[in-house]
């Protein structure tokens, strides 16, 4: 029951350019969107994050893309550059303080020179 | 930068044996999380916690399980008689409570391993 789904294992990205990672979900009760980005043996590290009522979110070189009607979301990094190889995990909320994150698989996202 | 951190990094146990692993929240946080990653799969919810007592919990937290705020900062998982399949990556997170947003912040992790 894969309510979060990152289809794409891995991404390689030259430095310099785009990275767009993708997830979708199936569960219409998600209010509340998070990118996490996980460096081996780290916890997850906290991104972006989107409300349902919003169809974008910027933060400095990260960008995160809300198409509700799709149940899809994705993840821009512009430009990429090298720290930004790590697995970089969906995550979705119903959206109350106590409800669990159900995440995605993760994407590990590799910025090549 | 306030940060989530866990005690121990590492643990190996027994099966059968009781394990406790241990997180000091953000001090101004008040919800607490729990959540396990098994080699090689996703990240799950395990417990949220506010207030003294659990607000939610996953089909995974199971009677084995339990959580304890025992003292003003720490935030204690306990499994009562470990079993093979406990072997994970244990997360402990925690979030601002009636925040506009939610975003949990978390720990580095306790890597348990069951023998």
């Amino acid at each position: 029951d894969q309510q979060v789904k990152q289809n794409s294992p891995s991404l390689s990205v030259q430095e310099g350019r785009i990275s767009i990672l993708n997830c979708d979900y199936t569960n219409s009760m998600f209010d509340y969107f998070l990118w996490y980005k996980k460096y081996p043996a780290e916890g997850p590290t906290f991104l972006i994050s989107i409300s349902s009522i919003k169809d974008k979110n910027e933060d400095g070189r990260f960008t995160v893309f809300l198409n509700k009607s799709a149940k899809h979301l994705s993840l821009h990094i512009v430009p990429s550059q090298p720290g930004d190889s790590a697995v970089y995990f969906c995550a979705a909320s119903p959206g109350g303080g106590a409800d669990g994150l159900t995440f995605g698989k993760g994407t590990h996202l590799i910025i090549q020179p | 930068e306030p940060e989530v951190t866990q005690t121990p990094s590492h643990q190996v146990t027994q099966m059968g044996q009781e394990v406790i692993l241990r997180c000091v929240p953000i001090s101004n946080h008040l919800y607490f999380y729990w959540y396990r990653q098994i080699l090689g799969q996703k990240v799950e919810f395990l417990v949220s916690f506010y207030n003294n007592e659990i607000s939610e919990k996953s089909e995974i937290f199971d009677d084995q399980f339990s959580v304890e705020r025992p003292d003003g900062s720490n935030f204690t998982l306990k499994i009562r008689s470990t079993k093979l399949e406990d072997s994970a990556m244990y997360f402990c997170a925690s979030s601002e409570t009636l925040a506009v947003t939610y975003e949990q912040y978390f720990g580095p992790g306790t890597r348990l391993t069951v023998t």
